[in-house]
């Protein structure tokens, strides 16, 4: 089983640009989860799904947005890229929200310029 | 709201001698509480978990937590330190999200390094 997979591993962006972070796991599981992890402040929540065709803001959600496409895949939208979006980004998924193991992807490094 | 304090950004220990880093919670529901750890340019992984039931719970590894309601604690320790186990280490405590789900809190983390 790959689990949770993330494309690109790594980015580049220009400020103003604009790209998608792409998310899927192969566990059959329900929930999944954007974080991003900055030095010195943990993983912070941007969005979650709870269950297909709900999203959620998490702790941080400005800036982004967020597609549940189906059971599978769930994506990260940056619509203007800032400099204080220069992050490591991680995909994670779970059986329910919250309660359960959450499973954590390989994570997308972001620069913006 | 809940909450996860991790006391120490970084840890340094010699090979084989006793691992401990502190987390401490807070929480208006009973809470479960979790240890990741995340090997240099890795996800995170689950080391192990409090649900309910004994207190004291044992992971990969080698490592262990017990959950002290007391003292709002949830420890994390290893009787002997490996190279291997240099790594990023994570507590976290599920919380009740807007929408009555849960999310899990993380807190800031705490560098391991181990000497040879």
């Amino acid at each position: 089983n790959a689990g949770v997979t993330q494309t690109p591993k790594f980015q580049v962006l220009k400020t103003g640009q604009s790209m998608t972070l792409q998310c899927a796991q192969d566990m059959n599981h329900n929930s999944m989860y954007w974080y991003r992890q900055d030095p010195g402040m943990g993983l912070r929540l941007i969005y979650y799904s709870a269950s297909e065709g709900t999203t959620d803001k998490g702790e941080v959600p400005n800036g982004y947005n967020v597609s549940r496409l189906n059971k599978r895949e769930f994506s990260l939208r940056l619509e203007s890229a800032a400099p204080s979006q220069t992050s490591v980004y991680f995909c994670a998924s779970s059986v329910l929200a919250g309660m359960e193991t959450q499973y954590f992807g390989p994570g997308t490094r972001l620069l913006v310029l | 709201a809940q909450s996860v304090t991790q006391l120490g950004s970084h840890v340094s220990v010699s090979e084989g001698a006793l691992v401990l880093l502190r987390c401490n919670y807070s929480s208006s529901v009973p809470p479960y509480l979790f240890w990741y750890v995340q090997y240099p340019n890795q996800g995170l992984q689950l080391l192990l978990k409090y649900t309910t039931g004994a207190t004291l719970v044992k992971g990969i590894n080698g490592f262990e937590a017990e959950f002290k309601k007391s003292e709002t604690s949830f420890h994390l320790t290893k009787p002997s330190a490996h190279m291997s186990d240099a790594a990023e280490y994570f507590c976290a405590v599920s919380g009740p999200s807007s929408r009555s789900s849960y999310k899990l809190i993380f807190g800031s983390g705490t560098r391991l390094l181990v000497r040879p």
